[in-house]
């Protein structure tokens, strides 16, 4: 079971250059999410899903595209890169949200992305 | 809109010294409220939730709906709670998706 695995670890890009960050869960959740982390500001959600096929924006989903044609992957494109969207980039999954028990977000290790 | 705030970027104690994280949230309605944790060089991870209302590694958290509050607290730190924390906010209908805090970098001295 390796839970919530990113790709890949760092990345350094050219302004202007498209890429693709990868996101993969095991574990069967409905919902996965991508944030990213800035000094001084926190996680700031990009885009989530709640489901294979639905798709939905965040807080700052300007320049970045996603998709979910499976439950496992949540992969986050970047259209054009430039140099505000350097940041650490987290994903996250979790099971449909449960009154009782509160629902805990399983997070990746993140991918750290420089764009010059 | 709801928003999470932790008035503090830096925090240090000493070890054995009480520590108290302050997250004061804005939401209308019924919040769930979280804290997470990132040590060096691993990923971000649940703390607690205010919803099982437990305690662990020593550190609890109440919310406090009247002062909108939700403080993260351990009577003695330790050198390995020395990590970032983040507080953050989840609408009862949003599923997981999270609202954050800025993070609390907690240092704590021999």
């Amino acid at each position: 079971n390796a839970g919530v695995t990113q790709t890949p670890k760092f990345q350094v890009l050219k302004t202007g250059q498209s890429m693709t960050l990868q996101c993969a869960q095991d574990m069967n959740h409905e919902y996965m999410s991508w944030y990213r982390q800035d000094p001084g500001m926190g996680l700031r959600l990009i885009h989530y899903s709640v489901g294979a096929g639905i798709t939905d924006q965040g807080e700052v989903p300007n320049g970045y595209n996603v998709s979910r044609s499976t439950t496992e992957d949540f992969p986050l494109r970047l259209l054009s890169a430039a140099p505000s969207q350097t940041s650490v980039y987290f994903c996250a999954s979790s099971y449909r949200q449960n009154f009782d028990a509160g629902t805990e977000a399983f997070f990746g290790q993140g991918t750290r992305l420089t764009v010059v | 809109a709801q928003r999470v705030t932790q008035p503090e970027k830096l925090l240090s104690v000493f070890k054995g010294a009480p520590v108290e994280l302050k997250c004061n949230y804005s939401y209308s309605g019924s919040p769930e409220l979280f804290w997470y944790v990132q040590y060096s060089r691993q990923r971000l991870q649940l703390l607690l939730r205010h919803i099982s209302r437990e305690s662990i590694k020593g550190f609890t958290a109440d919310l406090n709906k009247g002062e909108t509050s939700f403080h993260l607290k351990k009577p003695f730190a330790q050198e390995e709670d020395s990590a970032m924390y983040y507080c953050a906010l989840s609408r009862e209908t949003s599923g997981s998706r999270l609202t954050f805090g800025e993070g609390t970098q907690l240092t704590v001295n021999p």
